[in-house]
């Protein structure tokens, strides 16, 4: 089955530090991966994508992602963390049928 | 550019009522979806378009209608409201899911069925 997983509901880091936002994914074939970030009473924002190319992927607002494809990881990254970065984030793959298939979401919190 | 729009903003019905959400959008873009979002579960997709007058049924269609008449609007229609339908709406729109694109994302429309 085609499935996202986000195995942390929350992360919490301390502003300044280096975050870490973990997505794992099951799709067969190449993958189209995708982080979205969603602040309070908004809509999904989209921040970095990985279609082809460099594994490292680089997006709005300093993030970053990794593609791994052999651990099928897409883990979201960013060096110095911002209390403005505390928002729900949500990792999403591409589906065969060209369908896309979200995470249940991580909630970040950055303390000052 | 105004992007993805939906309206309304918040809207409380009666269990049995209907009811339409809008949605358009002003990036000519091919691809639309309706999704709905409940804590814990991220986002499910409710139903989707590829094209004016082409949609097909999402993870979660049941209890809802769309139409895809124009490029611009995908509504979409509660035919009578139940409290699981209690939920937050958002439509997003793509130039192409299936080749990449991203999609981007309304506001959101917060229901509540009482």
């Amino acid at each position: 089955a085609q499935s996202v997983a986000q195995p942390e509901d929350q992360v919490n880091v301390a502003e300044g530090n280096p975050l870490t936002v973990k997505c794992t994914y099951s799709v067969s074939g190449n993958p189209y991966l995708f982080w979205y970030v969603q602040y309070p009473n908004r809509g999904l924002q989209f921040l970095l994508k990985y279609i082809t190319g460099d594994n490292l992927v680089k997006g709005s607002y300093g993030f970053e992602a990794e593609f791994n494809k052999s651990q099928t990881s897409f883990h979201l990254k960013k060096p110095s963390a911002l209390v403005s970065d505390s928002a729900l984030y949500f990792c999403a793959v591409r589906s065969n049928t060209g369908k896309l298939i979200f995470g249940q979401g991580t909630t970040l919190q950055v303390k000052p | 550019n105004a992007g993805v729009t939906q309206t309304p903003k918040f809207q409380v019905l009666k269990t049995g009522q209907s009811m339409t959400l809008q949605c358009a959008q002003d990036m000519n873009h091919e691809y639309m979806s309706w999704y709905r979002q409940d804590p814990g579960m991220g986002l499910r997709l409710i139903h989707y378009s590829v094209g004016a007058g082409i949609t097909d049924q999402g993870e979660v269609p049941n209890g809802y209608n769309v139409s895809r008449s124009t490029t611009e609007d995908f509504p979409l229609r509660l035919l009578s409201a139940a409290p699981s339908q209690t939920s937050v709406y958002f439509c997003a729109s793509s130039y192409s899911l299936a080749a990449g694109y991203e999609q981007y994302f309304g506001p959101g429309t917060r229901l509540t069925v009482t």
